[in-house]
């Protein structure tokens, strides 16, 4: 159980490109979602957290205009990556929570993004 | 904001070997989590401690939260081949109503067969 999609997989664009990342649960409802970078042999980084039906809640130093967060749904969160540029490359990965404090984050399998 | 300090960053064992690693806050936490990140792979979670002195096993792998709840760690018993990957531990923080969980920045384990 507990199954995170992550779509797509991977994305190779020209610098400029939007690109839209999608997180779903499958077999369960996801009250959180988490968006994270994460860089080459680095740990992640947290960049934002969505609840459903609610605005994001970004972390000091992301910027809330370039990367926009929609949780419309239980089972489905979007990252738009917006104008993106060579510096935005990077592995993003999404994670969702069920019910309940304090729950463990189940992970998606990651979106390798690559701007040319 | 709040970190979890994770030590070592690398460890290098020989298949068999033992291999621990250590998480330390310098608050106290409301509970910690462990998760594995294989090559290429996503994280995984492995396990949740929530008791002060909690001790909890997975086969070769030991998990411990300390009396303060400030610290954790996970022991890997005779290393294999497939334990290679990045383990990481996330503490929980509570404080104004509000919840945090914080990852360390990993262990990067290899085993050498």
């Amino acid at each position: 159980g507990a199954v995170v999609s992550q779509h797509p997989s991977r994305v190779i664009c020209k610098s400029g490109t939007s690109v839209k990342i999608e997180c779903r649960s499958l077999d369960f409802q996801a009250t959180t979602m988490f968006w994270y970078r994460q860089f080459p042999k680095k740990s992640l980084m947290l960049m934002a957290t969505s609840n459903e039906g609610s605005k994001a809640t970004y972390e000091q130093g992301v910027e809330k205009d370039k990367f926009l967060i929609n949780h419309a749904s239980l089972t489905l969160s979007t990252l738009t990556v917006t104008s993106a540029h060579p510096e935005d490359s990077s592995f993003y990965i999404c994670s969702a929570t069920g019910t309940g404090i304090g729950q463990p984050q189940h992970f998606g399998d990651g979106t390798r993004l690559s701007i040319l | 904001g709040q970190q979890v300090m994770q030590i070592p960053q690398y460890q290098h064992v020989q298949e068999g070997e033992d291999f621990t690693t250590y998480c330390n806050s310098s608050t106290t936490l409301s509970n910690i989590q462990w998760y594995k990140q294989r090559p290429g792979g996503h994280p995984v979670f492995l396990i949740q401690l929530v008791k002060s002195g909690e001790v909890k096993k997975q086969k070769r792998l030991t998990f411990q939260f300390g009396e303060a709840k400030k610290n954790s760690s996970l022991h890997i018993t005779a290393t294999q081949t497939t334990d290679v990957g990045t383990y990481f531990c996330a503490g929980l923080y509570s404080g104004a109503g509000s919840y945090q969980l914080t990852f360390g920045k990993g262990t990067k384990l290899s085993v050498i067969p």
